[in-house]
């Protein structure tokens, strides 16, 4: 079975400055990445995910996230926040798309990042 | 594309009564859904995967009598918990995938409290 492990709960940030997420998987077996962001009392909505390819991705709202296979890490960075980028961020994986496997997430912890102004 | 609703947003039941929740995919045809509770400050727990027209599979722990799951439609899912009790009290969130997809989506959720 596969875990995620987001190293912090909570990161404070000033407005403009960088941010970085912190996220570690364990699996046997090859796996798919997401980064999903959740604003207060709503579902998720997913930033970006890696399926294959290049190892560098490009999501929504200026967020990047960078797989690294070695290290079993899929960080998520973003160079500049704003204050609307206060939320919830999780870390999922699933295992490749074996239809048997029903294609399920297996979330981390989740980062609380706070934007002050 | 790609939108998933939840009905109702908010609930609050007498402890002992039954409540569910509506889990609808509205331009896609969902084959899994999926059902999810998070706890305040909580990730997201999987309580159970649902394809159409079949039994959902529980994850363990999770008690298949008291969160029942009907499935019948490819854009249809409902959660009914019953014989609720304030401990029930969480945010359930569902998502939705399509044939062949990969991807989930996921709805705004359901915060349902137990008095």
């Amino acid at each position: 079975a596969q875990s995620v492990t987001q190293l912090d709960s909570q990161v404070p940030v000033f407005e403009e400055a960088p941010v970085e997420l912190r996220c570690n998987y364990s699996s046997s077996v090859s796996v798919y990445l997401f980064w999903y962001v959740q604003y207060p009392n709503q579902g998720l909505q997913l930033l970006l995910k890696y399926l294959s390819g290049s190892t560098l991705v490009k999501g929504i709202n200026g967020f990047e996230a960078e797989f690294n296979k070695s290290q079993t890490s899929f960080h998520l960075r973003k160079p500049s926040v704003h204050i609307s980028d206060t939320a919830e961020y999780f870390c999922a994986v699933s295992i490749s798309m074996i239809k048997a496997a029903g294609n399920k997430l297996t979330f981390g912890g989740g980062t609380r990042v706070l934007v002050k102004p | 594309g790609a939108v998933v609703s939840q009905h109702p947003s908010r609930v609050i039941c007498k402890s002992g009564t039954s409540v569910k929740i509506e889990c609808r995919s509205l331009d896609f045809q969902a084959t899994t859904m999926f059902w999810y509770r998070q706890f305040p400050k909580q990730s997201l727990m999987l309580m159970a995967t649902s394809n159409e027209g079949s039994k959902a599979t529980y994850e363990q722990g999770v008690e298949k009598d008291k969160f029942l799951i009907n499935h019948a439609s490819l854009t249809l899912s409902t959660l009914t918990v019953t014989s609720a009790h304030p401990e029930d009290s969480s945010f359930y969130i569902c998502s939705a995938r399509g044939e062949g997809g990969y991807e989930q989506y996921f709805g705004p959720g359901t915060r349902l409290t137990v008095t």
